[in-house]
C-alpha cells in the first residue's frame, strides 16, 4: 500500500541537541511539506519541497532545516536554534504543490524537549 | 492575505447532525478541503469541493460552499461517537502553493 511513513513516533531530545525525523513516501509524489502543530494552533508550515534539490521556507522556519536529496524522503532536523521545539510534527506530500488532489499525511512524530 | 478562520469547539449528541464552519479570505481559491484528525494521528482528507460548486454530498457528508460570503461548512448526518476528532478546514490558491489550514474545530459526541 503507498502512504507515508513518519519515524520515529515519539522522540525525546536534550536541550542543545539537533534531532532528524524521518519521512518516507511511496506515492511518487513531487511535493512533500512538514507542519508543526501545536494546541489551539492548528497547522503551520515550516519547509516545503517541489522537487528534488529544491526547497522552499514556510511560516516558521526558524531554528529547522531540511534537505530532499530523493524525490521519497524529505528528513527535517530541529536544531538547537529552535527554542520551543516540543510539538507534534506531521509531514504530508502532494502531487504536486497545489494539486486538487490535496494533501497526503503521515501519522506525526511527537518531539518532547527534556 | 491568506487566512481560514474555523470555531475551535462544537459539542453534539449522538444521532443527531453536525455543522462545522469554515471562513476563507482569498476569493481565488480553486479547492477547498476537509480533513479529519483523530487523537495522536494525522490528517485524514475526509472531501473536498471545488470551487465552481455549490454543494457535494457522500454519504453521511456534505459539503456547502458559499462563495459570495467565502463560507464552507461541512455537515456529518448521524453523528456517531467515532466521529469525535478535530477537522480542519483547508484551501488550496492558485499556482504552486501549499494549502492554508483553518487551526480545526474540535467536535465532541456525547453519547
Amino acid at each position: 500500500d503507498g502512504g507515508i511513513t513518519q519515524s520515529p513516533k515519539y522522540l525525546f531530545r536534550k536541550e542543545g541537541q539537533n534531532v532528524t525525523l524521518s519521512c518516507e513516501q511511496n506515492l511518487n509524489h513531487d511535493a512533500m511539506y512538514w507542519y508543526r502543530q501545536d494546541p489551539g494552533q492548528g497547522l503551520r508550515l515550516i519547509y516545503y519541497s517541489q522537487i528534488v534539490n529544491d526547497f522552499q521556507k514556510g511560516d516558521i522556519a526558524e531554528g529547522y532545516s531540511v534537505s530532499r536529496e530523493k524525490k521519497e524522503s524529505f528528513p527535517l532536523t530541529v536544531t538547537s536554534a529552535q527554542k520551543n521545539p516540543t510539538a507534534f510534527y506531521l509531514c504530508a506530500s502532494t502531487i504536486g504543490v497545489g494539486s486538487p488532489r490535496g494533501a497526503f499525511f503521515g501519522q506525526g512524530t511527537r518531539l518532547t524537549v527534556v | 492575505g491568506e487566512d481560514v478562520e474555523q470555531s475551535l469547539f462544537l459539542s453534539v449528541r449522538e444521532g443527531d447532525s453536525s455543522v462545522i464552519n469554515c471562513t476563507y479570505t482569498d476569493s481565488s481559491s480553486t479547492y477547498l478541503y476537509w480533513y479529519k484528525q483523530e487523537p495522536g494521528a494525522g490528517l485524514q482528507l475526509l472531501t473536498y469541493i471545488f470551487s465552481n460548486m455549490d454543494m457535494k454530498q457522500d454519504q453521511r457528508l456534505t459539503v456547502l460552499l458559499n462563495k459570495k460570503d467565502k463560507h464552507l461548512s461541512l455537515r456529518i448526518a448521524d453523528t456517531q461517537t467515532g466521529d469525535s476528532a478535530i477537522y480542519f478546514c483547508a484551501e488550496a490558491a492558485p499556482g504552486n502553493t501549499p494549502l492554508v489550514f483553518g487551526k480545526g474545530t474540535r467536535l465532541s459526541v456525547i453519547a
